[in-house]
């Protein structure tokens, strides 16, 4: 099983939609969750972060963080052209030894 | 305030080389990490500096190595390259935590021919 799972996608959705990125993660003791957006061919950048359960929420993003279940998910409202790239998810590991742990991303596109 | 900024942006290597990329940090940020970014492996977690001391290391063989400087620029080194070394480098910074967010460099993107 791999420590940070997400969809590869690529997730399609009309422009305006609400588009919902998924990803879970093994290690129970995480604390702290990342979403980074990837166009092709740049790097990845930070978009969010949240370290507590429930919902956070900046713009048209919200990030949204179920411990118990190790689940978080990224929706982005009103979906525009200008959001498709590939969503990467991180995750902290647990213990002394922490680093970031990246799923493989979904791939969004949202079509005009 | 400046980004992370990595050179150089592309290389051509021949195996059996070695390669050296280095990376400037935002300033201010201690910890700078190093990715590896292929097609099908992802980001891939090559080690970590924070204060001159490396904190952190994935899961490579001892050919990829790094340092950082007093001054939080870093670089890394790969020996005997190798075709399957081909792959875009990625450098972060962070203040200090890994908890924080990370900020990448744009990459260098390495091709071993």
């Amino acid at each position: 099983q791999k420590e940070v799972e997400q969809n590869s996608g690529p997730l399609s959705v009309p422009e305006g939609a609400i588009a919902s990125l998924n990803c879970t993660y093994s290690d129970r003791g995480s604390q702290s969750f990342f979403w980074y957006r990837q166009y092709s061919g740049k790097s990845p950048e930070l978009i969010m972060f949240i370290y507590s359960n429930g919902d956070k929420e900046d713009g048209r993003f919200t990030a949204q963080l179920n411990k118990a279940s190790q689940y978080v998910s990224l929706l982005i409202r009103d979906s525009q052209p200008s959001d498709s790239a590939t969503y990467l998810c991180a995750v902290t590991n647990a213990g002394n030894n922490r680093k970031l742990i990246w799923g493989l991303g979904t791939s969004l596109a949202v079509n005009p | 305030k400046a980004g992370v900024t990595q050179t150089p942006r592309y290389l051509i290597k021949t195996r059996g080389q070695q390669v050296t990329l280095s990376c400037s940090p935002i300033s201010g940020h201690r910890s700078v990490s190093w990715y590896q970014q292929t097609p099908g492996q992802g980001l891939q977690f090559l080690f970590e500096y924070f204060s001159e001391t490396q904190r952190n290391k994935g899961n490579f063989p001892g050919r990829f190595s790094g340092r950082q400087f007093s001054n939080s620029r870093s670089e890394m080194n790969v020996s005997t390259l190798e075709l399957g070394d081909s792959a875009l480098y990625l450098c972060a910074s962070t203040e200090g935590g890994v908890g924080g967010g990370y900020t990448f460099g744009s990459g260098t993107r390495l091709t071993v021919v």
